[in-house]
């Protein structure tokens, strides 16, 4: 089974605190992606990448960065937190094609205060 | 511009009804991929299915069944004798950009 781990589960955090979630995928995918899920919006696509030291920016990038230094670990970063980054984080990688089928982890619930 | 509509925000039901869950999308790719997936309160989200564009037969799994249109550039999901155990926001994605829709909690009460 595809497993993709998220690294913290809930976390708290105070604004203008840098903040990161680590994701380790154990499939040897290609693919890993970070998204936010807020209620009424659904799953928005911050950042993905395709290949180790590869990203390409999502929907909603600004405010947010992204590492992949090795193949099976995408971490997203907080370089300055704010108030309206207060959302579910939801990691997930998938292999190269468009038809294939993306896993996710179990997200990591941010709180900034 | 590739979207996803799921209109329906929340659905209540009865266990034992059945519903039908909505999904229209938008995209100007001619190969493409649909998906489902089910979010429970645990909040891990569960692949359901996978259609590609050049497929258009409908698919039953169980209880479940999804209906591809592709000339009203739909993919609806329905769940028969619905059960509480199907409760869970459900999420329809198009993945040639990886775009998921809105989700639609689904309610069901015994």
């Amino acid at each position: 089974d595809v497993k993709v781990t998220q690294s913290s589960r809930y976390l708290v955090k105070r604004t203008g605190e840098k903040v990161f979630l680590e994701c380790v995928q154990d499939m040897d995918h290609e693919n890993m992606f970070w998204y936010r899920q807020d209620p009424g919006l659904g799953l928005r696509l911050i950042y993905f990448s395709y290949d180790v030291k590869m990203k390409e920016k999502g929907d909603i990038p600004e405010g947010y960065s992204v590492s992949r230094e090795k193949k099976e670990r995408f971490s997203l970063i907080l370089e300055s937190a704010s108030t309206n980054q207060t959302s579910m984080y939801l990691c997930a990688s998938a292999t190269t094609g468009v038809g294939n089928t993306i896993y996710f982890g179990e997200g990591s619930w941010l709180t900034v205060v | 511009a590739q979207k996803v509509t799921q209109a329906q925000t929340e659905i209540s039901v009865v266990e034992k009804e059945d519903v039908t869950l909505d999904c229209v999308y938008e995209t100007r790719d001619t190969t493409y991929y649909l998906f489902w997936y089910k979010q429970p309160p645990s909040g891990e989200l569960v692949f359901l299915i996978r259609r590609n564009s050049f497929d258009e037969q409908n698919e039953i799994s169980g209880r479940y069944s999804w209906n591809f249109q592709k000339s009203t550039s739909s993919f609806n999901f329905t769940i028969t004798a619905s059960q509480v155990v199907d409760s869970a926001v459900y999420f329809c994605a198009l993945k040639g950009g990886m775009r998921f829709g809105a989700g639609t909690r689904l309610t069901v009460k015994p």
